[in-house]
């Protein structure tokens, strides 16, 4: 079946160093992929998705480029701040299994100034 | 954008009590929420698929009768979580689909702790 692997956590930086947090996934058909943030006390926000192959998701300095022969969704920031202290989940959604979205276990990261 | 609302925030219950979760959609039709529960070192599991107008599909290990999910409109959907126990205590946080397969909504999450 359809599942996600997301690297463990948890992440501690300096500010300013670069980040990545690995994802790979299993699926049957062909999955939109997506990263969602949880910041400390909230819920889960959307922060970029790409829905096919070769695809690149980009949104606050943050990017990830579906990539369908290695089947990962890789997220990387160039320069991490204090601000980007999050729970970091990398997630799927597959028309084949009715759009039923499946989770990685979420990377805690933390910015040190 | 569209809006998810998640209520209560936060709930303390006594051992033996249910408890009642909604989640709305506000300004857009979801046919289809999800319920989540999020575990102490922040993984995300999905209990159940919820339909509006049929009959919840749960994951494999959630009870049914003690998650009881009810999607009686295209904008509401409520978890009941019956007879509580300590273990119970998580985090639940549900979401909803705007449009198939593009984004999913969630809301902010219900704290529950059971004494």
């Amino acid at each position: 079946g359809d599942s996600v692997t997301q690297m463990e956590g948890p992440v501690t930086l300096s500010e300013e160093a670069f980040l990545t947090i690995n994802c790979t996934y299993t699926a049957t058909g062909y999955p939109s992929l997506f990263w969602y943030v949880q910041y400390p006390g909230e819920g889960l926000q959307l922060l970029l998705k790409a829905t096919k192959a070769d695809d690149k998701g980009s949104n606050k300095g943050f990017e990830a480029t579906y990539r369908k022969e290695t089947t990962s969704f890789h997220l990387e920031k160039g320069s991490v701040q204090v601000s980007d202290s999050a729970v970091y989940f990398c997630a799927l959604s597959d028309q084949y299994t009715g759009n039923q979205f499946y989770f990685g276990t979420g990377t805690s990261l933390t910015v040190i100034p | 954008g569209a809006v998810v609302s998640q209520h209560p925030s936060r709930v303390i219950c006594k051992s033996g009590t249910s408890v009642k979760i909604e989640c709305r959609s506000l300004d857009f039709q979801a046919t289809t929420m999800f319920w989540y529960r999020q575990f102490p070192k922040k993984s995300l599991m999905l209990m159940a698929t919820s339909n509006e107008g049929s009959k919840a599909t749960y994951e494999q290990g959630v009870e049914k009768d003690k998650f009881l999910i009810n999607h009686a409109s295209l904008t509401l959907s409520t978890l009941t979580v019956t007879s509580a126990h300590p273990e119970d205590s998580s985090f639940y946080i549900c979401s909803a689909i705007w449009r198939t397969n593009e984004k999913l909504f969630f809301g902010s999450g219900t704290q529950l702790s059971v004494l």
